[in-house]
């Protein structure tokens, strides 16, 4: 069965402590990897797309990598305003063009 | 500015009562898509369509219904066949193509029963 899995459901980091979050991905045959930011009560935000492993994408203190298996989001001295939900999603050969596998996010809090 | 449009943002519901969910998109984009998203939970398909007049039942699709009769609107009607309908919707689109391309969301409606 084709799924995604983000770990960990949640991560306090203190303002400038860098972490990684992780995104475990089964799918048939992978035809993109997408990070996402959520803030609350808002539609979720497009950060990165990733297509084929080995391949890196930056935006700021954001880092986005990717293997046969997983994808990293990695956070370098992380502020406040980094906080948000992160959401995983892979695309999959095996279903609907276009349609997303999503997973349940992982909850960040950058404390000052 | 290209985007997607979800209107309303709260919306409450009568016992037995049907509601209906705007989501308009001036992206140009081919596909359209409704989610729900519950906490602690994924975000759950509902109904996609990557054409118009023409879309397909997603995860979890009982108790609602949908409409593409134009590229750029996508509504959702949550029945009263839908016992547990208190969640935060979300529409989104992409363009088509040979690889997975990003979709894009609006900023929900939150749903809830009166």
């Amino acid at each position: 069965e084709d799924q995604v899995t983000q770990s960990p459901e949640a991560l306090r980091l203190q303002e400038g402590e860098s972490s990684s979050l992780n995104c475990s991905y089964t799918v048939s045959g992978l035809r993109g990897l997408f990070w996402y930011r959520q803030d609350p009560g808002k539609g979720p935000e497009f950060l990165f797309t990733l297509y084929s492993a080995g391949e890196e994408k930056e935006k700021e203190r954001l880092k986005a990598t990717l293997t046969k298996k997983e994808s990293f989001l990695h956070i370098t001295a992380p502020k406040p305003e980094d906080s948000a939900t992160y959401l995983c999603a892979a695309g999959d050969y095996g279903g609907s063009q276009g349609n997303l596998i999503f997973g349940k996010g992982t909850k960040l809090s950058v404390k000052p | 500015d290209g985007g997607i449009t979800q209107s309303p943002k709260y919306l409450f519901r009568k016992e037995g009562q049907n509601v209906t969910l705007s989501c308009e998109q001036n992206l140009n984009h081919d596909a359209m898509y409704w989610y729900r998203q519950d906490p602690g939970q994924g975000l759950r398909l509902i109904y996609y369509s990557q054409i118009v007049n023409d879309f397909q039942k997603g995860d979890i699709a009982e108790g609602y219904s949908v409409s593409r009769e134009k590229k750029e609107s996508f509504p959702l009607t949550v029945t009263s066949a839908q016992k547990n309908p208190t969640a935060f919707y979300l529409c989104a689109s992409t363009q088509g193509g040979r690889y997975s391309q990003p979709q894009h969301f609006g900023d929900g409606t939150r749903l809830s029963i009166l």
